[in-house]
C-alpha cells in the first residue's frame, strides 16, 4: 500500500498570502496524484488531478505540481472560501490511498 | 446536474449487517465506474471499494474485504454496499462517489454521505 505524507498538518495563513502544501509518497506514483478540498460537514471535491491538471470549475489561484514522490498544491492568493482541509490522493495502486490532510486555517 | 444520494445509515450493533444504496442522477450510470469512501469522525478519508461500469473488475481496501459487499444495479441507477460482521471502527460517514470520466482513478462527484455507527 503506497502512504501519503502529507506536511504540514496546519497552515496557518492570512487571505491573499500564498498557501504551499505537500505530499510525499512512500514509493513513486508518477504523475497519478490528486487533490481534494474538504468543508466542515461537506463531501470533498476534487481540484487536482493528475498532479497538475485542474478539475472542473476550479478558479486558476489553484495549481499543483510535482512527479514521483513529492507533490504540491499551491493556492496563489487565499479567498476566505479556501481555508479548509485538504487532501491528496493516489492512484497508481490499489487501494487507492488518501494522505492524512493539511488543515488550512485563518491566521 | 450530477446527484448521488446514499442512503439513511443508521445505528448498528457490532457483529450486525447493513446495506448501504446510492442514487444517482444526471448523468449515464452504466458508463462510469463507482467507488465507495468512509471519513471515521474526525478523521480522515479512507477508500473502501469500486465496482467498473459493468460490474467488473471490483477492488477493495483489506480493511473491509470479505466483509463488504459492492454492487450495482445500472438498470436502476443504483450503487450498493452490503456491509456484514461491522466493528465499532468501521463508525464513519460513508460516501459514494463516481470515478472521473468513468475512470477508476480520481473521485468528481460525491454524495452528501451517510453516518453509520457501530455500537452496542
Amino acid at each position: 500500500e503506497i502512504v501519503l505524507t502529507q506536511s504540514p498538518a496546519t497552515l496557518s495563513l492570512s487571505p491573499g498570502e500564498r498557501a504551499t502544501l505537500s505530499c510525499r509518497a512512500s514509493q513513486s506514483v508518477s504523475s497519478y496524484l490528486a487533490w481534494y478540498q474538504q468543508k466542515p460537514g461537506q463531501a470533498p471535491r476534487l481540484l487536482i488531478y493528475d498532479a497538475s491538471n485542474r478539475a472542473t470549475g476550479i478558479p486558476a489561484r489553484f495549481s499543483g505540481s510535482g512527479s514521483g514522490t513529492d507533490f504540491t498544491l499551491t493556492i496563489s492568493s487565499l479567498e476566505p472560501e479556501d481555508f479548509a482541509l485538504y487532501y491528496c490522493q493516489q492512484r497508481s495502486n490499489w487501494p487507492r490511498t488518501f494522505g492524512q490532510g493539511t488543515k488550512l486555517e485563518i491566521k | 446536474e450530477v446527484q448521488l444520494v446514499e442512503s439513511r445509515g443508521g445505528l448498528v450493533q457490532p457483529g450486525g449487517s447493513l446495506r448501504l444504496s446510492c442514487a444517482a442522477s444526471g448523468f449515464t450510470f452504466s458508463s462510469y465506474g463507482m467507488n465507495w469512501v468512509r471519513q471515521a469522525p474526525g478523521k480522515g478519508l479512507e477508500w473502501l471499494s469500486y465496482i467498473s461500469s459493468s460490474t467488473t473488475p471490483i477492488y477493495y481496501a483489506d480493511s473491509v474485504k470479505g466483509r463488504f459487499t459492492i454492487s450495482r444495479d445500472n438498470a436502476k441507477n443504483s450503487l450498493y454496499l452490503q456491509m456484514n460482521s461491522l466493528r465499532a471502527e468501521d463508525t464513519a460517514v460513508y460516501y459514494c462517489a463516481r470515478g472521473q470520466f468513468g475512470d477508476p482513478y480520481y473521485f468528481d462527484y460525491w454524495g452528501q454521505g451517510t453516518l453509520v455507527t457501530v455500537s452496542s
